[in-house]
């Protein structure tokens, strides 16, 4: 198995709160995306890194800010979580981006109430 | 928008017949699509890939078609096992590298 952890597993948090999520690997990938999955949508791009400091939006970008300050790690942040939030959050790691296989975490689910 | 679109939220099949899942894109700058497969509480894992370039990809019991001109691809599982059970996502990326899903289509094999 791909070494790629998602932290925490399971959240709740209220509306309005900073909550952070983080993505770590241990396979040296350059390329790591955040993901959510919602019913009716698959998985939607949230924002995606192509290397350290390197990061860019995507489809479903608002409300979320990401950084990557070291390759092994991809944090996700709601800066400030809504109900709409609500869903489950899947972390990718990819050798040579869209063009190779990527590993997915067990993911996260985050519950705004 | 959705770029990648697999307008078939379920299909069911009999063990041992064929399974034959569809998925549509937009974009016509995507130029390398791969099948994921998920079960449930688990990440997605990858199933089978194809080059534009490339009409047909082989895996096993597992095929992926390409039709560029429709804009199209379909994965063929024969034959189909309850082990496929299973929501399977079709993904594209173009040379900026960032992948983009469909919905999915939840697949069940009946024994």
């Amino acid at each position: 198995d791909a070494g790629i952890t998602q932290s925490p597993r399971h959240k709740v948090t209220e509306t309005g709160t900073p909550v952070t999520l983080r993505c770590h690997q241990t396979e040296n990938h350059r390329y790591m995306y955040w993901y959510r999955q919602d019913p009716g949508h698959g998985l939607r791009l949230i924002h995606y890194s192509y290397g350290v400091k390197d990061t860019d939006k995507g489809e479903v970008s608002d409300g979320y800010s990401v950084s990557r300050s070291k390759t092994e790690d991809f944090l996700l942040t709601l800066e400030s979580a809504t109900s709409s939030q609500t869903s489950v959050y899947f972390c990718a790691i990819s050798y040579q981006g869209g063009n190779t296989e990527a590993f997915f975490g067990q993911g996260t689910r985050l519950t705004v109430v | 928008d959705q770029q990648v679109k697999q307008n078939s939220p379920s299909l069911s099949v009999q063990e041992g017949r064929i399974s034959i899942l569809n998925c549509d894109y937009t974009n016509s700058m995507f130029d390398y699509f791969l099948w994921y497969k998920k079960y449930p509480a688990e990440g997605p894992t990858f199933l089978i890939s194809i080059s534009s370039i490339k009409d047909k990809n082989e895996d096993g019991r597992f095929t992926v078609f390409l039709n560029k001109s429709a804009k199209h691809l379909s994965l063929h599982i024969v034959p189909s096992q309850p082990g496929d059970s299973a929501v399977y996502f079709c993904a594209a990326s173009g040379n900026n590298n960032d992948m983009r899903f469909g919905a999915g289509t939840r697949l069940t094999v009946k024994p």
